[in-house]
């Protein structure tokens, strides 16, 4: 299989704090993985790709300093939110693509972050 | 812009009536189209599409490609109530090996008993 796992399914913090998702390919060597907000009854819309051991790639309209992404091996990236508001509060869901298949994506399965 | 436009947004049907789901794109280098099925949580892959005219096919699920018109349906036949879901396509990009997605903003299927 594909699977990949996301950690915490879901987090509630005060504003201000910052909060770390991690993504991680289970039985597979992720060489690109994905970052997707989704707020609720919308799609999925992409924040930004990441390569291991190189910077991501954020999407127009995404701030890099508040959004940090990390792919520091092939099979985990982090996405820490940093200062969070209730703003940021969303669904956030990583993919994952395998190096030789990198036209399909693997999605983790969400984690819900609320900020109060 | 790259742009997926789903259509129609929401639709619901009862059990046993087939359904079509619509999805235009404008994707720049456009390589491929997938179908996603969400339902309570992360999405979860239907089909893949990269050639025109060739249907793809799973149970009561179908799909094809129309790259002429810049366009996808995805049929369900004899839909049942765990068809319930957001259907979303979305159009990978095709300038580099990255395997960005733009996803459509989804059809939100009901099926009643």
């Amino acid at each position: 299989g594909a699977v990949v796992s996301q950690h915490p399914s879901w987090v509630i913090c005060k504003s201000g704090t910052s909060v770390k998702i991690e993504c991680r390919s289970l039985d597979f060597q992720a060489t690109t993985m994905f970052w997707y907000r989704q707020f609720p009854k919308q799609s999925l819309m992409l924040m930004a790709t990441s390569n291991e051991g190189s910077k991501a790639t954020y999407e127009q309209g995404v701030e890099k300093d508040k959004f940090l992404i990390n792919h520091a091996s092939l099979t985990l990236s982090t996405l820490t939110v940093t200062s969070a508001h209730p703003e940021d509060s969303s669904f956030y869901i990583c993919s994952a693509s395998r190096r030789a298949q990198y036209n399909e994506q693997f999605f983790g399965p969400g984690t819900r972050l609320t900020v109060l | 812009e790259d742009k997926v436009v789903q259509s129609p947004l929401s639709l619901v049907v009862h059990e046993g009536d087939t359904v079509t789901l619509n999805c235009s794109y404008e994707v720049t280098n456009f390589r491929s189209l997938l179908w996603y099925k969400q339902e309570k949580k992360a999405p979860t892959f239907l089909f893949m599409l990269t050639s025109s005219g060739i249907e793809k096919k799973s149970g009561r699920l179908s799909s094809i490609l129309d790259k002429k018109e810049l366009s996808s349906i995805l049929n369900i036949t004899a839909t049942q109530t765990g068809d319930s879901a957001i259907y979303l396509c979305a159009g990978r990009h095709g300038s580099s090996n990255t395997g960005k997605l733009i996803f459509g903003q989804g059809t939100t299927l009901q099926v009643k008993p």
